[in-house]
């Protein structure tokens, strides 16, 4: 089974300045690894993932991750974030049997 | 192409009535979800599905039922509702199991 840890449930951020949101995860098996973005009101939409290959995966609405099998984290990054932004952000991990485990989401706040 | 939609978007129950909540995706995918969105928990998968006819038991399955009848088509019950029951509710599809999930828009439920 595995089990996902976001570490912080709200960041605050300035406009234009970079953000990072951590995850970390447990699993005894090979994991596909997974950001998704939830603007208010909205359903989740997916940032990006990594299935396989390199471990620096690029998204949408130029957010990154960065994939580290030793320390078992795939935390987010954006260099310089806008208003648009302001959303929930939720990490998620699953194994080859596709079932999603998803961590309990981090509130970014942007502000001018 | 109209993706995942959800039926109805917002409902008030009281407790001890039925209802059911229509999920329909028109992307042809096997596999179909649905999770409860909670503050603080993330979201929890209740049931899926991994193809026409299938349902299987995620991880808080007690008190839905499911039903596949139709490829494009997710059912998710609730016979006898309780105020633990009010969350959000959302569903999803994947074409293949461990990659991307498309969600709707989500249905707000409230159990009095």
């Amino acid at each position: 089974a595995q089990s996902v840890t976001q570490l912080d449930s709200q960041v605050p951020v300035f406009e234009e300045a970079p953000v990072e949101l951590r995850c970390n995860y447990s699993s005894s098996v090979s994991v596909y690894l997974f950001w998704y973005v939830q603007y208010p009101n909205q359903g989740l939409q997916l940032l990006l993932k990594y299935l396989s290959g390199s471990t620096l995966v690029k998204g949408i609405n130029g957010f990154e991750a960065e994939f580290n099998k030793s320390q078992t984290s795939f935390h987010l990054r954006k260099p310089s974030v806008h208003i648009s932004d302001t959303a929930e952000y939720f990490c998620a991990v699953t194994d080859s049997w596709g079932k999603l485990q998803f961590g309990a989401g981090t509130q970014v706040v942007v502000t001018p | 192409n109209a993706g995942v939609t959800q039926t109805p978007k917002f409902r008030v129950l009281k407790t001890g009535q039925s209802m059911t909540l229509l999920c329909a995706q028109d992307m042809n995918h096997e596999y179909m979800y649905w999770y409860r969105q909670d503050p603080g928990m993330g979201l929890r998968l209740i049931h899926y599905s991994v193809g026409e006819g299938t349902t299987a038991k995620g991880e808080v399955p007690d008190g839905y039922n499911v039903s596949r009848l139709k490829k494009q088509n997710f059912l998710l019950g609730l016979e006898s509702a309780a105020p633990s029951q009010t969350s959000v509710y959302f569903c999803a599809s994947s074409y293949v199991r461990a990659d991307t999930q498309y969600f709707g828009p989500g249905t707000r439920l409230t159990v009095l």
